[in-house]
């Protein structure tokens, strides 16, 4: 079962780069998030998605942006990437009814900006 | 608004002891999910347990427990015999139900199992 997909896991970016960072899932769910999670911090919502060319901001979003043009893909972009982006990015979905509303992560993309 | 909060920031037990992580969080819904979800080094997020509001009784899994207290809004985890594999962050989460879009997520706990 593949559940949530992230790539990279890894890598690195220099200042002003920019870089999308793929999520892929195959359970047919219509939400889809992005968190970001700073070193000894809990999640931060980035973007969220409700379905198919619907997304929305959430707590973080500067510096980002998403898109979903299927059910099953949502990338995040950066930007001319700054060190404040250096973290681990978190995909994650859930389906819209269905085992309480779990979600379910991938494992993770870390970042470093140089 | 919802917050959740988490008054532990670390906690130790000795291997095969108890532990027991505090959770407590504000709404006034009365219809939503609540979650803890452990985090070991390798940074992946694992849901370990969840509760719907509505049911009164409190969710296990294998050594996992929560005692949920609704009208105290409170919502601990217990781990029984603790193992070397349980050291881990463990975050506490809430979501409303219904057309809901988000966790509102706890700090976290960081907890050491020690042999």
């Amino acid at each position: 079962n593949a559940g949530v997909t992230q790539t990279p896991k890894f890598r690195i970016l220099k200042i002003g780069q920019s870089m999308t960072l793929q999520c892929t899932q195959d359970m047919n769910h219509n939400y889809m998030y992005w968190y970001r999670q700073d070193p000894g911090m809990g999640l931060k919502l980035i973007y969220y998605s409700v379905g198919a060319g619907i997304t929305d901001k959430g707590e973080v979003p500067n510096g980002y942006n998403v898109s979903r043009s299927t059910t099953e893909d949502f990338p995040l972009r950066l930007e001319l990437a700054a060190p404040s982006q250096t973290s681990v990015y978190f995909c994650a979905s859930r389906p819209e009814q269905g085992y309480g509303n779990t979600i379910y992560f991938g494992e993770g993309s870390w970042l470093t900006v140089v | 608004a919802q917050t959740v909060t988490q008054s532990q920031p670390e906690m130790s037990v000795q291997e095969a002891e108890t532990v027991t992580l505090s959770c407590t969080y504000d709404t006034s819904e009365n219809n939503y999910y609540l979650f803890w979800y452990k985090q070991p080094p390798s940074r992946q997020m694992i849901l370990v347990i969840r509760q719907e509001a509505y049911k009164q009784q409190n969710a296990t899994e294998n050594r996992f427990s929560v005692n949920f207290q609704k009208a105290a809004k409170s919502f601990s985890l217990k781990i029984s015999d603790s193992q070397l594999g349980d050291t881990a962050m463990y975050f506490c989460a809430f979501m409303l139900s219904g057309n809901n879009r988000k966790l509102i997520w706890g700090l976290g706990t960081s907890l050491a199992v020690n042999p």
